[in-house]
């Protein structure tokens, strides 16, 4: 089993709908989590941190759950420059950040 | 510096030749990351610093590989006898390190082996 899985899409989304991602990780001792986009050709950036309670950012909100070793991203109101691929990121407590394969979006217009 | 920067952007060599790739991390960041992202594939973790020692080289994937860092400043990953294989994009990022992880990448030097 991969340390962080993700389904690799492609998820096509009509402009304005809602999606959601999960993302599943292997250790139960992992420390922390994150979001990050990573556009064609580009570098990742970091979208957003996870924190335990959940966290909110504009159209964005992202999710932890402990007990079932998932968190998970949800875009509302998705715009075309939505349009990427999104990857999980877990630390594992090393500070070895471990990537996901990404899920990659697509909101069509 | 105000990012993470890394030269060359791009590189181009022959099969065999050895080739050195510059990290120049965010001031102040102790860890710093490199990754290997071919075309169309997810990021390939390949070695972890924090500070100037590396407790995590396990995707080093072979020999050929090699990086070194100073102090908390520059790194250079290094790849000898490159082959065909090698060809990708390499993406290095730092950290604050404990207890707070994010990471930020620089742009990546994209390397093609002929």
């Amino acid at each position: 089993r991969k340390e962080v899985e993700q389904d690799p899409g492609p998820f096509n989304v009509p402009e304005g709908a809602t999606v959601a991602f999960n993302c599943t990780y292997s250790n139960s001792a992992s420390q922390s989590f994150f979001w990050y986009r990573q556009d064609c050709r580009k570098e990742p950036k970091l979208l957003m941190s996870v924190y335990s309670s959940g966290n909110e950012d504009g159209r964005f909100t992202a999710q932890l759950n402990r007990a079932s070793q998932y968190i998970s991203l949800l875009i509302r109101d998705s715009k075309l420059s939505d349009s990427a691929t999104y990857l999980c990121v877990v630390n594992f407590g090393n500070e070895k950040l471990t990537f996901g394969t990404g899920t990659r979006l697509t909101i069509i217009p | 510096g105000a990012g993470v920067s890394q030269s060359p952007s791009n590189k181009v060599t022959e099969k065999g030749k050895d080739v050195e790739l510059r990290c120049d991390p965010i001031s102040g960041h102790t860890a710093l990351y490199w990754y290997r992202q071919r075309l169309g594939q997810g990021l390939e973790f390949l070695i972890y610093f924090q500070g100037n020692s590396a407790p995590d080289k396990s995707g080093l994937p072979s020999d050929r590989f090699s990086a070194e860092r100073t102090g908390e400043s520059v790194s250079t990953l290094t790849i000898q006898r490159t082959q065909q294989e090698d060809s990708a994009v390499y993406l290095c990022a730092s950290s604050l390190g404990p207890p707070r992880s994010e990471a930020f990448f620089g742009q990546g030097t994209r390397l093609t082996v002929v």
